[in-house]
């Protein structure tokens, strides 16, 4: 069974600050990696589907990194504000397979 | 456009009912997912449908789960004889296919007495 891990847990930040987050994943057979944003009381929202090795991704203050050779990928905040404070879930799949989520990572972003 | 919508959003329900949650997909998504999401847990994988494909259902907990997508676009998912653990909060959502994004429906807030 696709294990996906992400790590921290959960994350208090100060407004101005800048974070990240990791998502780990099995390497073989992948397929593609996606970031969903989920705000309380609303559902996922995505952010980024990455599917080749090395590929960036960035929208607004929000960006993210790729490696599929060793499994793992980050996603950035610039400069948090504290509308950026939801769960950040990532998500993989492998060849043929479902997509199969994380726990995520909860961010609170203090004014 | 239309997003995705699931009905009901709230089901409550006594232990030993049967329930059906209805989710209507983005016109055109080929794939469809289900998800539920139990308190203080993560999203967990229920079922998947990708166009004429055979269904991949492998994230059913217990056969008294099932699901069916008609005329490739509304689904149902049936939960039978319900138990308390079932209670959750169950999410659909769809896409063109597996390597681009999932739109997520407001989910059925289901509780089982």
């Amino acid at each position: 069974i696709l294990n996906v891990e992400q790590s921290p847990q959960s994350l208090h930040v100060q407004e101005g600050d800048s974070t990240n987050f990791t998502c780990s994943f099995p390497s073989s057979n992948f397929y593609a990696l996606h970031w969903y944003r989920w705000e309380t009381a609303k559902s996922p929202e995505a952010l980024f589907v990455m599917t080749l090795n090395g590929d960036e991704k960035k929208k607004g203050r929000i960006s993210a990194t790729l490696n599929t050779k060793e499994g793992y990928s980050y996603l950035y905040i610039k400069g948090s504000q504290p509308e950026d404070s939801a769960t950040y879930l990532c998500a993989s799949n492998q060849a043929g397979t479902a997509l199969i989520f994380g726990k995520g990572t909860t961010l609170s972003v203090s004014s | 456009g239309a997003g995705v919508s699931q009905s009901p959003s709230n089901k409550v329900t006594e232990k030993g009912k049967d329930v059906e949650l209805r989710c209507d997909p983005i016109s055109g998504h080929t794939a469809l997912y289900w998800y539920r999401q139990s308190l203080g847990q993560g999203l967990e994988f229920l079922i998947y449908f990708q166009g004429n494909s055979a269904p991949d259902k492998s994230g059913l907990p217990s056969d008294r789960f099932s699901a069916e997508r008609t005329g490739g676009s509304v689904s149902t998912l049936t939960i039978q004889r319900t138990q308390q653990e079932d209670s959750a909060v169950y999410l659909c959502a769809s896409s063109l296919g597996r390597d681009t994004p999932q739109y997520f429906g407001p989910g059925t807030r289901l509780t089982v007495l």
